[in-house]
């Protein structure tokens, strides 16, 4: 079955510290995928999404992803965090034409100022 | 342009007692879903919908309806409410599998059930 892993569910930095969360999908064929942020209270947001192209992709707010096919990984990175980045991310795979989203179980960022 | 939204915001039901959420959307967006989000499970697929008259199960479907008579809206029922349906319920859409699916969320209905 398709699946989405988080690899860190609770994450705690300090701010200015760089931040990488994992992100793998078991999928071999063409995906899209996504990164959205929820902060405490909130709807998800998109951050940034891979369709094609130029496998870096820059979202909003600082943040960036890299898709690597060959490690089936979609990893988020931002260089030096804020204390107003403290929220959940998820990672979120469609492979191909499929009409719906596979999501991982999300990652709690908690930046302390 | 609202995007998408959900009414109510909050409610708390009683075991057994019914109750519908609303969701609309005003983007011309084909897709709809319904999840539910709970502590440490991420986010689980209810039931959606790929277009006006159409809907499908996700993963977690038992204990709710769906009905979409209207392109803009997405209704999610619960005929006897239990207490394992105490959550978070978010609907999203999306354009459909045309534009990678990207989906767009509602700002989320709390329910508790008693």
């Amino acid at each position: 079955a398709q699946s989405v892993s988080q690899h860190n569910h609770h994450v705690i930095l300090s701010e200015a510290a760089s931040l990488e969360l994992g992100c793998n999908y078991s999928y071999g064929g063409t995906v899209n995928l996504f990164w959205y942020v929820q902060y405490p209270g909130q709807h998800l947001q998109l951050l940034l999404k891979y369709f094609s192209g130029d496998p870096l992709v820059k979202g909003i707010k600082g943040f960036e992803a890299e898709f690597i096919k060959s490690k089936f990984s979609f990893n988020l990175r931002k260089p030096s965090v804020q204390w107003s980045d403290t929220a959940e991310y998820f990672c979120g795979c469609g492979p191909g034409n499929n009409r719906k989203l596979i999501w991982g179980l999300g990652t709690s960022l908690a930046v302390n100022p | 342009n609202a995007g998408v939204t959900q009414t109510p915001k909050f409610r708390v039901l009683k075991t057994g007692q019914s109750m519908t959420l609303l969701c609309a959307q005003d983007m011309n967006h084909e897709y709809m879903y319904w999840y539910r989000q709970d502590p440490g499970m991420g986010l689980r697929l209810i039931h959606y919908s790929v277009g006006e008259g159409t809907t499908a199960k996700g993963e977690v479907p038992d204990g709710y309806n769906v009905s979409r008579l209207k392109k803009q809206n997405f209704l999610l029922g619960l005929e006897s409410a239990a207490p394992s349906q105490t959550s978070v319920y978010f609907c999203a859409s999306s354009y459909g599998t045309s534009q990678g699916n990207e989906q767009f969320f509602g700002p989320g209905t709390r329910l508790t059930v008693l």
